[in-house]
């Protein structure tokens, strides 16, 4: 099956900086990664995905690259503000035939004003 | 916040009790799911169901159970056989088999005194 392994379980930056989070894969058939942020006591919430025919995808102050040969995609956050303080999970799916995600362990990001 | 409600939003057991968790959907989604959410690992898949009344066995399964009845209800039945049931509940849904965004429920926090 599928693993994901995310790094770094946890980021602390100061507002302003950036941050960014990776995530490696093993099954070389994925096709989706979503990412997730959960704020503390909430539920997670889709903030970015990438499918495998594009290379980056950028939404604001959020992008994602996704690197299949290397079998790894990567989460940027720019100009870090202390909203963007949560943990964050990447996932990767094979789209077709069963839709079930597998998860990283997640990170958190904390950003001191 | 509407779409998918879980209830209740903290549950409290003895050991030995069985206990049921709600969560319902408005979205027509085909697709839903329950995870746990342990601290540092990430989001475990418990149980998932692709169409009414077929169920599937995710990473966790054990000790618990599922029934899928309804489109809009997928209810989690905690037992006495899970061992460590006191976790951060989470149940999902999406359009369906076709990769996409999971939309997630608030939780319930279930506590084994």
């Amino acid at each position: 099956g599928e693993n994901v392994e995310q790094h770094p379980s946890t980021l602390s930056v100061q507002e302003g900086d950036s941050a960014v989070i990776k995530c490696t894969y093993s099954d070389s058939a994925s096709n989706y990664f979503p990412w997730y942020k959960q704020e503390l006591g909430k539920r997670p919430q889709l903030i970015i995905d990438i499918r495998s025919n594009v290379g980056e995808k950028k939404d604001q102050r959020i992008a994602v690259t996704l690197n299949k040969t290397a079998k790894h995609f990567s989460l940027h956050i720019t100009e870090t503000q202390p909203e963007d303080s949560a943990v964050y999970f990447c996932a990767a799916s094979i789209q077709g035939g069963s839709y079930i995600p597998t998860f990283g362990r997640g990170t958190s990001l904390i950003v001191h004003p | 916040d509407g779409g998918i409600t879980q209830s209740p939003k903290y549950l409290f057991r003895k050991e030995g009790q069985n206990v049921t968790l709600s969560c319902e959907q408005n979205l027509n989604h085909d697709a839903m799911y329950w995870y746990r959410q342990d601290p540092g690992q990430g989001l475990r898949l418990i149980y998932y169901s692709q169409i009414v009344n077929d169920f599937q066995k995710g990473d966790i399964a054990e000790g618990y159970s599922v029934s899928r009845e309804k489109k809009e209800s997928f209810p989690l039945t905690v037992t006495s056989a899970q061992k460590n049931p006191t976790a951060f509940y989470l149940c999902a849904s999406s359009i369906g088999t076709v990769a996409n965004e999971q939309f997630f429920g608030p939780g319930t926090r279930l506590t084994v005194l």
